[in-house]
């Protein structure tokens, strides 16, 4: 049973436009989102995170917004970029669950075409 | 300032043989994880820690086992290595209520 869903595996978009990455999750007690950033061969890293209290975080070219009645997050990059092209995962934490442990989705890959 | 470092990068490992993976990290950091990573699937929590002394099972801990004798190292026995092991696996640490920072990954395959 996922709790957290990333539904797309690959999206594609051009340089300098909107890169959108959706994220849905199932578990009400989820309080913390965070969205990691993943190249081959590395290691996860964080890219942004948002409170279950906020509804939007803005982080230079890096957006994330929570609906939080949908159960939906998503992450918008304006413009995209060549570099970002990645695996983007999506985590969700349960405060009420076992201290720090955070719930992955399966990524979505992002390429970014020049 | 090193981050979480884990050893070995690549292993080849064979049916039955055994090996620790090595974790450790140098920002003092209470909580410690390790996860797996299979092909086109998220991450999988193996086993974590609160603290020196304090483990638990995550989401897949069977076949492994982890130990935290010092707030620094947190590494991940194979036993009995199986081919449903081969994977890649991360360790990552933090302090309660921040973001994660992952170590670079082991790759192993076992044949």
């Amino acid at each position: 049973d996922q709790q957290v869903k990333q539904n797309s595996p690959s999206l594609s978009v051009q340089e300098g436009r909107i890169s959108i990455l959706n994220c849905d999750y199932t578990n009400s007690m989820f309080d913390y989102f965070l969205w990691y950033k993943k190249y081959p061969a590395e290691g996860p890293t964080f890219l942004i995170s948002i409170s279950s209290i906020k509804d939007k975080n803005e982080d230079g070219r890096f957006t994330v917004f929570l609906n939080k009645s949908a159960k939906h997050l998503s992450l918008h990059i304006v413009p995209s970029q060549p570099g970002d092209s990645a695996v983007y995962f999506c985590a969700a934490r349960n405060y009420g669950g076992s201290q720090g442990n955070l719930i992955f989705g399966k990524g979505t890959k992002l390429s970014v075409k020049p | 300032n090193a981050g979480v470092t884990q050893t070995p990068k690549f292993r080849i490992l064979k049916i039955g043989q055994s090996m620790t993976l090595q974790c450790t990290q140098d920002m003092n950091h209470n909580y410690m994880y390790w996860y797996r990573q299979d092909p086109g699937m998220g991450l999988k929590l193996i086993y974590y820690s609160v603290g020196a002394g304090i483990t638990d099972k995550g989401e897949v801990p069977n076949g492994y086992n982890v130990s935290r004798s010092t707030t620094e190292d947190f590494p991940l026995r194979l036993e009995l290595a199986a081919p449903s092991q081969t994977s890649v696996y991360f360790c990552a640490s933090n302090r309660q209520a921040e973001g994660y920072t992952f170590g670079s990954g082991t790759r192993l395959t076992v044949v």
